[in-house]
């Protein structure tokens, strides 16, 4: 099992931008998350889905979109990047409400 | 209010001590969980340790244990005989009813041989 696969690993986007993130699980799981890391804080909540065709906001959803058309795939839509996107992604996933495992996360800077 | 509270920024720990990361919580609801997560300096996010709110007995993973003062809302992590491979970031998470996350801060622990 590869677990929790994301890409890409870094980026670089301009003002304006836009770019899909990608996130892979090959465990089956229902429950997937993406989060955002800024430098010395913890992971804030983005959106999550319970499912396929099932998606939720989380804490800090502006400036993202997602989409769940399958179970192993859960890509983040970033839509005219800003300054204020650059951070550490990460993608999870759980078969149930307990322990998540998280993807290696993908280092987007916005210049 | 902040919803996960870790008011250590940095632990320092002497190899094969125990040590208590602090973490308290607020929610109103009557059923969520709490998780404990390391990240080392590689960035990678490791799970350590799970309770639930309903859950009697404190959960223990090898060296870990949560000691879970409900009342307190107090989620406190102890790691018994440090190694130095216990250097790491430390987070405390919330998942509230309806499936929302929320993680603390972090303390950075340092284990020193």
């Amino acid at each position: 099992n590869a677990g929790v696969t994301q890409t890409p690993k870094f980026r670089i986007l301009k003002i304006g931008q836009s770019m899909t993130l990608q996130c892979t699980q090959d465990m089956n799981h229902n429950y997937m998350y993406w989060y955002r890391q800024d430098p010395g804080m913890g992971l804030k909540l983005i959106y999550y889905s319970v499912g396929a065709g099932i998606t939720d906001k989380g804490e800090v959803p502006n400036g993202y979109n997602v989409s769940r058309s399958t179970t192993e795939d859960f890509p983040l839509r970033l839509e005219l990047a800003a300054p204020s996107q650059t951070s550490v992604y990460f993608c999870a996933s759980s078969y149930s409400r307990a322990e998540q495992f998280f993807g290696p996360g993908t280092r987007l800077t916005v210049l | 209010a902040q919803k996960i509270t870790q008011t250590q920024p940095g632990m320092f720990v002497q190899e094969k001590e125990a040590v208590t990361l602090d973490c308290t919580y607020d929610t109103s609801d009557p059923s969520y969980g709490l998780f404990w997560y390391k990240q080392p300096s590689s960035g990678e996010m490791i799970f350590l340790i799970y309770q639930g709110s309903y859950d009697q007995q404190n959960a223990t993973e090898g060296r870990y244990s949560l000691n879970f003062q409900k009342a307190r809302k107090s989620a406190n992590l102890v790691i018994s005989a440090s190694q130095l491979g216990d250097s790491a970031m430390y987070f405390c998470a919330m998942r509230e009813a309806g499936n929302q996350f929320y993680f603390g801060t972090g303390t950075s622990l340092t284990v020193i041989p």
